[in-house]
């Protein structure tokens, strides 16, 4: 079946540094989604990328999505405090409906 | 406006036995997705119903049911509860779009399962 594996799966920075979660599929997928989850808390919409090589930014974000629709990385410039928690890309195919594959997560934490 | 809304939020039960879990959905979505996600992993794909009907169904065994009831909330049901059934089971809800629903979900708290 279809596998999306995402690293790394974590990732200690400073406050200030930059950092990039990347995301592979074994299929090709029709669109990509983003989701960032708080410690304890529930997956929160992000983004979704639909077309071959699209890029996407959000203020400090920036996601970008391979030119043969297998895979994704989001980058986060000058990272805050307030980025802290676990980054899922997660992957749809078409005619799926809402069945998205999940990848792993990359834990993010930043030292103030 | 409310969000996704689930209940009960934490609950524990023992093997053999059988939960309902239910959700709310955002007003005026039409389709809702349930997904389980293990402690350190990503969710995974359980059920999508739209319209009352099944949609989607991932990986999951027979234990695992589900429906979508006419206000559009919906319970997933999980029979003969083992000690792998701990996660947390987070629903979903997505906006109205071209084909029905868009892929973008909305999700609820969740409702933490614990098995023992």
């Amino acid at each position: 079946g279809q596998q999306v594996m995402q690293i790394p799966q974590y990732q200690h920075v400073q406050e200030g540094e930059d950092f990039t979660t990347y995301c592979n599929s074994s299929t090709t997928l029709s669109n990509i989604q983003w989701y960032k989850q708080r410690p304890g808390g529930h997956p929160v919409f992000l983004i979704q990328l639909v077309k071959s090589g699209e890029v996407k930014k959000q203020k400090r974000l920036t996601f970008q999505f391979g030119e043969a629709k297998k895979n994704s990385s989001l980058h986060i410039t000058a990272t805050q405090t307030t980025d802290v928690g676990t980054y899922f890309c997660a992957g749809g195919r078409n005619n799926a409906g809402n069945m998205l594959t999940f990848g792993g997560g990359t834990r993010l934490m930043v030292k103030p | 406006d409310a969000g996704v809304t689930q209940s009960p939020t934490h609950l524990i039960k023992t093997r053999g036995q059988h939960v309902t879990l239910r959700c709310s959905p955002i007003s005026g979505h039409k389709s809702v997705s349930w997904y389980q996600q293990v402690l350190g992993q990503g969710p995974q794909f359980i059920f999508q119903y739209y319209e009352k009907e099944e949609r989607g169904r991932g990986n999951f065994p027979d234990r695992f049911s589900a429906r979508q009831f006419p206000n559009y909330s919906s319970e997933l049901n999980v029979n003969a509860l083992l000690l792998g059934d701990s996660a947390l089971y987070l629903c979903a809800s997505s906006p109205p779009g071209l084909a029905g629903f868009t892929g973008e979900l909305f999700f609820g708290e969740g409702s933490r399962l614990t098995v023992l």
